[in-house]
């Protein structure tokens, strides 16, 4: 079983929904949550970075941790189709590497 | 956000020769720095975390003395791939972690060894 189980997708959506990227994770130390996006042929960005539970906001971005679940998620309102990209969710203990996830590829059409 | 260079961006070599790549953080210091490997429709992997100023603590599987990791100062480290071979063709993304332990990512490396 990996560490961190993430569904490749692909992931369709029309423009303007909203899009929920998920992923578990099996290591309880887990401290430090991030979501990345990556385009082709690009490197990773930097979208959300949490630490420990709860909710954090940025513009269409929302992202969220359940420790007691060992579940991440990431939510997109109104999707455009410059979303379209692949989303990588992320995980650390305090100080060591990032345990990433396979990667979602979204695809918003419109 | 912090941004992190990485110098070439696309580099076409021949077998046997060296390739270094740069990798730089523009506007913070980073004392830890990692590079990955990343194949075609493939998540990252993980090939070396480098620490300012000491030696290069290398993933199980990958070859140090192949992939030389030196990171002199807090806001440069570099890969060369020495003696590189077709199999070593792939995409070099190096990352630097703050002081926050956010972790921030260079553009990538394409790396053809023809």
């Amino acid at each position: 079983q990996k560490e961190v189980e993430q569904d490749p997708g692909p992931l369709s959506v029309p423009e303007g929904a909203i899009v929920s990227l998920n992923c578990t994770y099996s290591n309880s130390a887990f401290q430090y949550f991030m979501w990345y996006r990556q385009y082709s042929r690009k490197g990773p960005e930097l979208l959300m970075y949490t630490y420990s539970s709860g909710n954090k906001e940025d513009g269409r971005f929302t992202a969220q941790v359940d420790k007691s679940s060992k579940y991440i998620s990431l939510f997109i309102r109104d999707s455009q189709p410059s979303d379209s990209a692949t989303y990588l969710c992320a995980m650390s203990r305090y100080g060591n590497k990032l345990v990433f996830g396979a990667g979602t590829i979204l695809r918003v059409k419109s | 956000g912090a941004v992190v260079s990485q110098h070439p961006s696309w580099v076409i070599c021949k077998s046997g020769t060296s390739v270094k790549i740069e990798c730089r953080s523009l506007d913070f210091q980073a004392t830890t720095m990692f590079w990955y490997r990343q194949f075609p429709k493939q998540s990252l992997m993980l090939m070396a975390t480098s620490n300012e100023g000491s030696k290069a603590t290398y993933e199980q599987g990958v070859e140090k003395d192949k992939f030389l990791i030196n990171h002199a100062s807090l806001t440069l480290s570099t890969l060369t791939v020495t003696s590189a071979h077709p199999e070593d063709s792939s995409f070099y993304i190096c990352s630097a972690r703050d002081l926050l332990y956010e972790q921030y990512f260079g553009p990538g490396t394409r790396l053809t060894v023809t």
